[in-house]
């Protein structure tokens, strides 16, 4: 069973903080990496991919990807209330299907 | 466009009915997924498929059937719906190429009393 973990938080940041979110994956073999955010009911959404070790940063956000410790993390910096959602890790291991991680809850506080 | 358009929305069943959720995408995507999402946990893939004519099993396909028949549509089938069964449904789609990049439906909401 390939395994995507994050924990369930939720995470409390104030308003301006950096708020850092992990997931570690199983799956050796995986190739891609995501970050979806889930506002409470609604659909997710993609935010970021990363495919290659090392940061990307987009905005205020930045992933980082260490595929030797099977470890993926999103930054959000100037973190917003508007942020507030939960925010799902997914990998693929190079096929044509998606796993998910049950999600990290993030509370920004104004 | 209108993206992923799932239906209905909202829908309680009662236990052994039977039903399908309908997802149609106007995209002209290859890929299509049906997942689900219990409360505080992540989403669970039930069947996907890469092209019309194609479906596969995924993690947790037990009680459901898909067909496809055609690029735009992948119903999901319910057939003597448990409690279990009760859960949010999301079908999604992917062009060929952008294997993380997936375009979800609003979500169907079922509950099986």
């Amino acid at each position: 069973q390939k395994e995507v973990e994050q924990n369930s938080g939720p995470l409390s940041v104030p308003e301006g903080a950096i708020a850092s979110l992990n997931c570690t994956y199983s799956d050796r073999g995986s190739q891609s990496f995501f970050w979806y955010r889930q506002y409470s009911g609604k659909s997710p959404e993609l935010i970021m991919s990363i495919y290659s070790n090392g940061d990307k940063e987009d905005g205020r956000f930045t992933a980082q990807l260490n595929k030797a410790s099977q470890y993926v993390s999103l930054l959000i910096r100037d973190s917003q209330p508007s942020d507030s959602a939960t925010y799902l890790c997914a990998v693929t291991p190079g096929y044509s299907t998606l796993t998910f991680g049950k999600g990290t809850m993030l509370l920004v506080s104004p | 466009n209108a993206g992923v358009t799932q239906t209905p929305k909202f829908r309680i069943l009662k236990i052994g009915q039977s039903m399908t959720l309908q997802c149609t995408q106007d995209m002209n995507h290859n890929y299509m997924y049906w997942y689900r999402q219990d409360p505080g946990m992540g989403l669970k893939l039930i069947y996907y498929s890469v092209g019309a004519g194609i479906t596969d099993k995924g993690e947790v396909p037990n009680g459901y059937n898909v067909s496809r028949s055609t690029t735009e549509d992948f119903p999901l089938r319910l057939e003597l719906a448990a409690p279990s069964q009760t859960s949010v449904y999301f079908c999604a789609s992917r062009p060929r190429g952008l294997d993380g990049e997936l375009f979800f439906g609003e979500g169907s909401r079922l509950t099986v009393l």
